[in-house]
């Protein structure tokens, strides 16, 4: 089956720092990956979608200048969340659709931000 | 638009016991219909997904779902709960016509096994 894969799964770091976390597809090709954020107890919120090789599309209400999204190749995608603050942390989870068109997505294992 | 509720935020059984998480859904066009589960620190692995032909959908780890349109709703089963079993799980729709573009969760509902 299609995997991806997060990293770091954990990433403590001081405020005003920047942190970059990437997605990995290892088995297949994505030309999408979307990036979600989740808030303890809470479900996946859509933070943007990230399209290889073009701009990434944010969801309303979320920062792009703050969130910065690459996908630069057919298999990776970063997040970077830059100047972060206490605020900012949380639960972060990449997922990628696979080749098959049945619209099914596989996650990454999630990371962890902790912005002290 | 598409939309997802999911009746009961926490559910409790014991172990042993019949498992059923409610899933509803809204959706202009034919649904693809999906179940994940997340457990703790960790990403969401899908359980089982419905997308065309037969109505009751088996996954792993003995679930299973039945699609019924004439109620849009998508309720996941397992006959007997085990303690593995505790974990968060999210019912969500997808649009078939966008090849998944658009997904959307549940808020999804926390499974306690009780001893």
């Amino acid at each position: 089956g299609a995997v991806v894969s997060q990293h770091p799964s954990r990433v403590i770091c001081k405020s005003g720092t920047s942190v970059k976390i990437e997605c990995r597809s290892l088995d297949f090709q994505a030309t999408t990956m979307f990036w979600y954020r989740q808030f303890p107890k809470q479900s996946l919120m859509l933070m943007a979608t990230s399209n290889e090789g073009s701009k990434a599309t944010y969801e309303q209400g979320v920062e792009k200048d703050k969130f910065l999204i690459n996908h630069a190749s057919l298999t990776l995608s970063t997040l970077t969340v830059t100047s972060a603050h206490p605020e900012d942390s949380s639960f972060y989870i990449c997922s990628a659709r696979g080749t098959s068109n049945t619209g099914e997505l596989f996650f990454g294992e999630g990371s962890r931000l902790t912005v002290l | 638009a598409q939309s997802v509720t999911q009746l009961g935020s926490h559910v409790s059984v014991s172990e042993g016991a019949l498992v059923l998480l409610r899933c509803n859904y809204s959706s202009s066009v034919p649904p693809y219909l999906f179940w994940y589960v997340q457990y703790p620190n960790q990403g969401l692995q899908l359980l089982l997904k419905y997308t065309t032909g037969a109505t009751l959908v088996k996954g792993i780890n003995g679930f299973e779902a039945e699609f019924k349109k004439s109620e849009t709703s998508f309720h996941l089963t397992k006959p007997s709960a085990h303690m593995s079993d505790a974990a968060e799980y999210f019912c969500a729709v997808s649009d078939w016509r966008n090849y998944g573009q658009n997904f959307v969760f549940g808020p999804g509902t926390r499974l306690s096994v009780l001893p």
